[in-house]
């Protein structure tokens, strides 16, 4: 089955904790995208990834880490440092970027 | 810095007409422009995407098309049916930076 896989599909975090969401694809695309979505702001860049080993950050990179070690994963780490990161996050991938970009299902992150 | 459109906000209607939706853009140095629809609770499904040097781009139901140097593309529903009913996002591709994303449309068609 080709496509991206986010896991899990629901994380819930406690106050100081880190972690981690998982991006996995088999596309063979060489760019990957994290987003986040709240409600009424649209969807807004943390990270992404042109190609293995590099990754920049976007508008709201602040509180997270990713890495991009293999083609097929890049996951993103949301720290302790992120005081708000109730969210619906999003992972896409694309050939290059100026190619057609598909998504994931996404993973629903609640602080409790 | 790239701003990204979408009017209406909310748009109802009943079953069978036709309608558009809006998107404008304020940089019109971009390599595409992507139109998705997105499910409640669920990831994006690209629609139709549209190059730079393209006019417009036709699946089925939907036709969108683009015009760069005034920074505005519409995606025009036919027919439209209860099972369009979902949030219609476009966004823009340009260099330096990923898909940068309009607020979106909230599409509710009634049967």
């Amino acid at each position: 089955d080709g496509g991206i896989t986010q896991s899990p599909k629901y994380l819930f975090r406690k106050e100081g904790q880190n972690v981690t969401l998982s991006c996995e694809q088999n596309l063979n695309h060489d760019a990957m995208y994290w987003y986040r979505q709240d409600p009424g702001q649209g969807l807004r860049l943390i990270y992404y990834s042109q190609i293995v080993n590099d990754f920049q950050k976007g508008d709201i990179a602040e509180g997270y880490s990713v890495s991009r070690e293999k083609k097929e994963s890049f996951p993103l780490t949301v720290t302790s440092a992120q005081k708000n990161p109730t969210a619906f996050y999003l992972c896409a991938t694309a050939t290059d970027r100026e190619t057609e970009a598909f998504f994931g299902q996404g993973t629903r992150l609640t602080v409790v | 810095k790239q701003e990204v459109t979408q009017i209406p906000a909310a748009l109802s209607v009943p079953e069978g007409e036709n309608l558009v939706l809006n998107c404008s853009f304020t940089d019109s140095a971009i390599y595409n422009l992507q139109w998705f629809r997105q499910d409640p609770g669920k990831g994006l499904t690209s629609l139709l995407l549209i190059q730079s040097s393209q006019r417009e781009q036709t699946s089925g139901r939907l036709n969108a098309s683009l015009d760069k140097s005034s920074g505005r593309s519409t995606l025009y529903i036919a027919a439209s049916q209860p099972g369009d009913s979902a949030t219609y996002l476009c966004a823009v591709h340009q260099a330096g930076t990923a898909l940068i994303f309009g607020k979106g449309t909230t599409l509710s068609v009634s049967s």
